[in-house]
């Protein structure tokens, strides 16, 4: 089976570094997509891991563990406009299967 | 421009009463995807084609259908759509299965 989890909700300020955690339980890997969903839009691609490691595009960052089934999306001096969902999906080994976590949301403040 | 098109924006049928989602893209990608996504959830894969091979997820409803006639597009049928049934509709492509997916605005599905 595929198991994904998130927190559901988190809040940071304006300017702020944020950590948003996944850890998952799937039968087989083959690799770990960061998405954002910002409300009523469709999600947008962030970031992919399939190695062990950080991946660092701009202000977003993502690490992956696979021995620990753990990964994170680092997001940097924060904006008003990254207060969205944040959705980590997982491939499994036959990259057939592909499944969403239930997405934490982001909230910014000011 | 828009690479993944979703049409309508917006549909609204009734209880029982077929109804079609349509997407295109000009990516020319191999694998294009139909998720259901309900208000605060995670996007719930349906099915996916990967060219012509049409792969169903166990839990798909058999009053789900899709087809793709050709790479560019894609189709959703609902033969016989229940209130439950009411969500956002988005459909994705990707170059090949372990590449990101690119999704269309989608298209938020009502039932009265």
């Amino acid at each position: 089976g595929q198991n994904i989890d998130q927190p559901t909700e988190m809040t940071a300020t304006e300017g702020a570094i944020v950590q948003i955690n996944c850890t998952y339980q799937t039968s087989g890997f083959n690799g770990l997509f960061w998405y954002q969903q910002h409300a009523g839009e469709a999600p947008t691609f962030l970031s992919y891991n399939v190695l062990d490691g950080l991946e660092e595009k701009g202000r977003f960052s993502s690490f992956l563990s696979r021995s620990k089934g753990y990964s994170y999306l680092l997001l940097k001096e924060l904006q008003m406009k990254d207060s969205a969902s944040y959705l980590c999906a997982v491939r499994d080994n036959y990259g057939q299967n592909f499944v969403f976590g239930p997405g934490t949301r982001l909230s910014v403040l000011p | 421009d828009a690479m993944v098109i979703q049409n309508p924006r917006y549909q609204v049928t009734q209880f029982g009463k077929p109804v079609t989602l349509s997407c295109s893209q000009t990516l020319n990608h191999n694998v294009m995807y139909w998720y259901q996504q309900k208000s605060s959830q995670a996007p719930k894969l349906l099915f996916h084609y990967y060219d012509k091979d049409f792969n169903n997820e166990a839990d798909t409803p058999d009053n789900f259908q899709s087809r793709r006639p050709n790479t560019s597009f894609c189709f959703l049928d609902i033969r016989s759509p229940g209130l439950g049934d009411a969500a956002m509709y988005l459909c994705a492509t990707s170059a090949a299965s372990n590449q990101p997916q690119h999704f269309g605005d989608g298209t938020r599905l009502s039932i009265l």
